[in-house]
């Protein structure tokens, strides 16, 4: 079955720090995946995504996230985390079998960072 | 331009009821998606419309739930005989033309209250 993982459903951090939020993903085809960030109190927005090509994207704000084929990963991270990072992030994909765009979420990743 | 936008924002309904739960794309995406997030978990494919036909109806739940979009591009979600189960937040998606490597664009959402 197709399915998108979220192994951590909180991960607290401080400011400046550095953090890795997972997804693992299972498919037997090919996919494309994606990242979208729900800040508080507003709708979800895209934060990036993988097509094809360079296995490393890049957000605007610093994020970025490795597509890791044998692995069936695409872990987010990011150097250094700002207080206005706090928000829920979910791992979604697309899968090549479904024709159709519809995307399969993980249970999603709560980044609270703190002062 | 316009976002998506749904309405209502919030509704609050009796058990057996009937409602509807609005979603007006961003115009000239001919795709659009509903999905249903219950509390602490991630977004939950239930249909997609690719014009004015439902292409891939595969996540509906049940026969309760029925969706509509008849020309086109403000389409309706319809729940009939409501449950305390189908308390959640409906979300809305458009994209360009539904290609599996598109960005959706997702409303608000409607928060639904069986009471």
């Amino acid at each position: 079955a197709q399915s998108v993982t979220q192994l951590d459903s909180q991960v607290p951090v401080f400011e400046e720090a550095p953090v890795e939020l997972r997804c693992n993903y299972s498919s037997s085809v090919s996919v494309y995946l994606f990242w979208y960030v729900q800040y508080p109190n507003q709708g979800l927005q895209l934060l990036l995504k993988y097509l094809s090509g360079s296995t490393l994207v890049e957000s605007i704000n610093g994020f970025e996230a490795e597509f890791n084929k044998s692995q069936t990963s695409f872990h987010l991270r990011k150097p250094s985390v700002h207080i206005s990072d706090t928000a829920e992030y979910f791992c979604a994909v697309s899968f090549f079998s479904s024709n159709t765009g519809k995307l399969i979420f993980g249970q999603g990743t709560t980044l609270q960072v703190k002062p | 331009g316009a976002g998506v936008s749904q309405t209502p924002s919030n509704k609050v309904t009796e058990k057996g009821k009937y409602v509807e739960l609005r979603c007006d794309p961003i115009s000239g995406h001919t795709a659009l998606y509903w999905y249903r997030q219950s509390l602490g978990q991630g977004p939950e494919f239930l249909i997609y419309f690719q014009g004015t036909g439902a292409a891939d109806d595969s996540g509906l739940p049940n026969d309760r739930f029925f969706a509509v979009r008849p020309e086109g591009s403000v389409s309706t979600l319809k729940i009939q005989r409501t449950e305390r189960g189908d308390s959640a937040v409906y979300l809305c998606a458009s994209s360009l033309a539904g290609g599996l490597q598109e960005t959706q664009y997702f409303g608000p959402g409607t928060r639904l209250l069986v009471l």
